[in-house]
């Protein structure tokens, strides 16, 4: 079975720009969140979506955003970046809410935002 | 956020167990006990997750206190492999999500 899959893998943005991330989740997993993973403050939660609808967001500003489709896949966009934008961001999918249901990572997607 | 409390750092020789402690003493949820690790330069990779009680797999054990105040994982058998930040992941009241602290980077030496 093909494990989660991102893309790009590495991305360099100019500050002011925006940029979408893409994630495949793996067959049959209906849920797929977003983590930021940066040094300084760890891994972070950003968002679940389940079945196309958002479960749960973590504390980050309305910039980040994400969405996803009826085949599971999902996008995150993160909107006018920042500097502090730059970080791994890493997409993980499981059958249930992360909670509950063990969660499969992808390899990340690494953003610099300069 | 419920706060957790892992050592920064545990060392381990090759062949030998590993016990990686977890304080979780304020857990609100009553939902799994989880816990992840990452090895260098990779996304995080799961390991195991409990409720209650005892809890074995491929990987690991789980050992989880009555209270559920605290939990323990145990190779059994460390390999270079093994070499890796542990997260400890307790659940959260009404929060259906995981929240990663700084974890146990744990060192294995051959």
């Amino acid at each position: 079975k093909a494990g989660v899959t991102q893309t790009p893998r590495y991305l360099i943005k100019t500050r002011g720009q925006q940029v979408t991330l893409s994630c495949s989740p793996i067959s049959g997993h209906r849920s797929v969140s977003w983590y930021q993973q940066t040094p300084g403050q760890g891994l972070q939660f950003l968002f679940e979506y389940f079945s196309e609808t958002q479960r749960n967001k973590g504390n980050f500003p309305g910039r980040f955003s994400g969405r996803q489709f009826s085949n599971s896949r999902s996008e995150m966009n993160v909107s006018t970046l920042e500097l502090g934008d730059s970080a791994l961001y890493l997409c993980a999918s499981s059958v249930g809410h992360s909670g509950r249901y063990e969660q499969y990572f992808g390899p990340g997607t690494r953003l610099t935002v300069t | 956020d419920a706060k957790t409390t892992q050592p920064n750092s545990m060392e381990s020789n090759e062949e030998e167990p590993v016990h990686l402690p977890c304080n979780h003493s304020t857990i609100s949820g009553t939902d799994y006990i989880h816990w992840y690790r990452q090895l260098p330069s990779q996304g995080p990779e799961y390991v195991i997750h409990g409720l209650t009680s005892n809890v074995n797999n491929r990987m690991a054990s789980l050992a989880i206190a009555e209270d559920r105040k605290s939990s323990t994982l145990i190779l059994h058998r460390a390999t270079l492999r093994d070499a890796a930040v542990y997260y400890c992941i307790p659940p959260i009241q009404g929060a259906q999500k995981l929240v990663f602290g700084q974890g146990t980077r744990l060192t294995i030496n051959p």
